[in-house]
């Protein structure tokens, strides 16, 4: 079956501590893929997104993905995670014309 | 550059009613999407408008319904609401161009009693 996973409901991180949240996808084919914020009463923000090329994307506010097609994942990091980066992480493909997102990754961030 | 509006923010209703939901995409943009976010379904894609066209259309049962005006601003209608039917929507739009970035407004909150 067609599905985005992100295996990680929760993650907490010290403020200045390198993160990596994953996302693994299952599709035929290789999809768009993007990564998506949402902080708390707000609707969702676009990191990031990949369609071809470089298999490395950088995003905004210090983000960056990795797309590794052997893995089906596009997994996002950051080398030091500010208290403002506290959210809630979404991991999306394209396949056609939808979008569809995975379940989200809350992420907390311990000064 | 005026984001995408939603309105209204809040709303509470009753098992039974219908309702109206509205988005203002950005200026220019053509497409409006639209998602239903709950905590124990995650964001779930609704449905696209593209030129007052519905364009794609998520698994999602005919209570749920939308069209899109000649300004390009969106309506979502929900008739005989469900408790289930409880969530945030959120309306994205885009300029239109396949899997071009769609920008998200803040979403209206729906409860129903």
């Amino acid at each position: 079956a067609q599905s985005v996973t992100q295996p990680d409901i929760h993650i907490t991180v010290s403020e200045g501590a390198s993160l990596e949240l994953r996302c693994n996808y299952s599709y035929g084919a290789t999809p768009y893929l993007f990564w998506y914020v949402q902080s708390p009463g707000q609707g969702l923000q676009l990191l990031l997104k990949y369609f071809s090329g470089d298999t490395l994307v950088q995003g905004i506010k210090g983000f960056e993905a990795e797309f590794k097609r052997s893995q089906s994942s596009f997994n996002l990091r950051k080398p030091s995670v500010h208290w403002s980066d506290a959210a809630e992480y979404f991991c999306a493909v394209a396949p056609r014309d939808d979008m569809r997102f995975g379940a989200g990754t809350r992420l907390t961030v311990k000064p | 550059k005026a984001g995408v509006t939603q309105t209204p923010r809040y709303l509470i209703k009753t098992r039974g009613q219908q309702v109206t939901l509205s988005c203002s995409p950005i200026s220019g943009h053509r497409s409006v999407s639209w998602y239903q976010q709950t905590p124990g379904q995650g964001l779930q894609f609704l449905f696209e408008y593209f030129s007052e066209t519905q364009r794609n259309k998520g698994n999602f049962p005919g209570r749920f319904s939308g069209r899109q005006f000649s300004n390009s601003r969106s309506e979502m209608n929900v008739s005989t609401l469900e408790l289930g039917d409880s969530a945030l929507y959120l309306c994205a739009s885009s300029s239109g161009t396949k899997y071009n970035e769609q920008f998200f407004g803040p979403g209206t909150r729906l409860t129903v009693l």
